[in-house]
């Protein structure tokens, strides 16, 4: 089947501008990560849904970082005002949940690729 | 969340046994061990999780030390496509969707 999906692959912005990431999970998973790689480093977790709520939005660096989810699908992460530090793989994964029981497995995307000039 | 420690890097020949150590030695009870890889250019992929027993599948097999403190990923005949960066990660099941990935273990498989 389908797996989870990402677009823009790349993104150049120019500094100031904002930017929107979309991610598609995998049908049926109902909770989705996201999660910032800067190059030649590890992920850092960003937020995570639950159905299209957020229990934790903890990992966002500032308040220009956003994210919503809708039809328990789809999400979009913005990013206002991009700064250069902004630039990174930005990833997606998604995983199901049962109630009371997490699945461990997260199912990755490719990545959009953002560079802030 | 526990903190892991891995080799920075590793190689092995192409069919040999690549044998992956994390050490976890502040691990708590409920946590468990997950191992992901990621190759160049790609999302991370899931290869297995274990509690406190060895677990095995297709992909791998994950040994853990009796006392938690340490395990070993496994890949039994590694090939060239095995070539990744390997992520030791330890969660509990409360925080498990918090992956908290550290700098792994870069293994580069040689033919």
């Amino acid at each position: 089947g389908a797996g989870v999906s990402q677009s823009p692959s790349n993104k150049v912005t120019e500094k100031g501008k904002d930017v929107e990431l979309r991610c598609d999970p995998i049908s049926g998973h109902t909770a989705l990560y996201w999660y910032r790689q800067r190059l030649g480093q590890g992920l850092e977790f960003l937020i995570y849904f639950q159905g299209n709520s957020a229990p934790d939005k903890s990992g966002l660096p500032s308040d220009r970082f956003s994210a919503e989810r809708t039809g328990e699908s789809v999400s979009t992460l913005t990013i206002q005002r991009t700064q250069q530090e902004d630039s990174a793989v930005y990833l997606c994964a998604s995983s199901l949940k049962v109630a009371g029981l997490s699945i461990f497995e997260q199912y990755f995307g490719p990545g959009t690729r953002l560079t802030v000039t | 969340d526990a903190k892991t420690t891995q080799p920075t890097s590793m190689d092995c020949a192409e069919g040999r046994a690549a044998n992956l150590p994390c050490n976890h030695s502040t691990i708590s009870g409920n946590e468990y061990v997950y191992w992901y890889r990621q190759i160049h250019s790609q999302g991370p992929q899931y290869i297995i999780h274990g509690l406190k027993n060895n677990e095995t599948n297709e992909m791998a097999s994950l040994i853990i030390t009796e006392d938690r403190k340490s395990s070993t990923l496994i890949l039994p005949h590694a090939t060239l496509r095995d070539t990744a960066v390997y992520y030791c990660i330890v969660s509990g099941m409360d925080s498990s969707y918090k992956l908290i990935f550290g700098s792994g273990t870069r293994l580069l498989v040689r033919p």
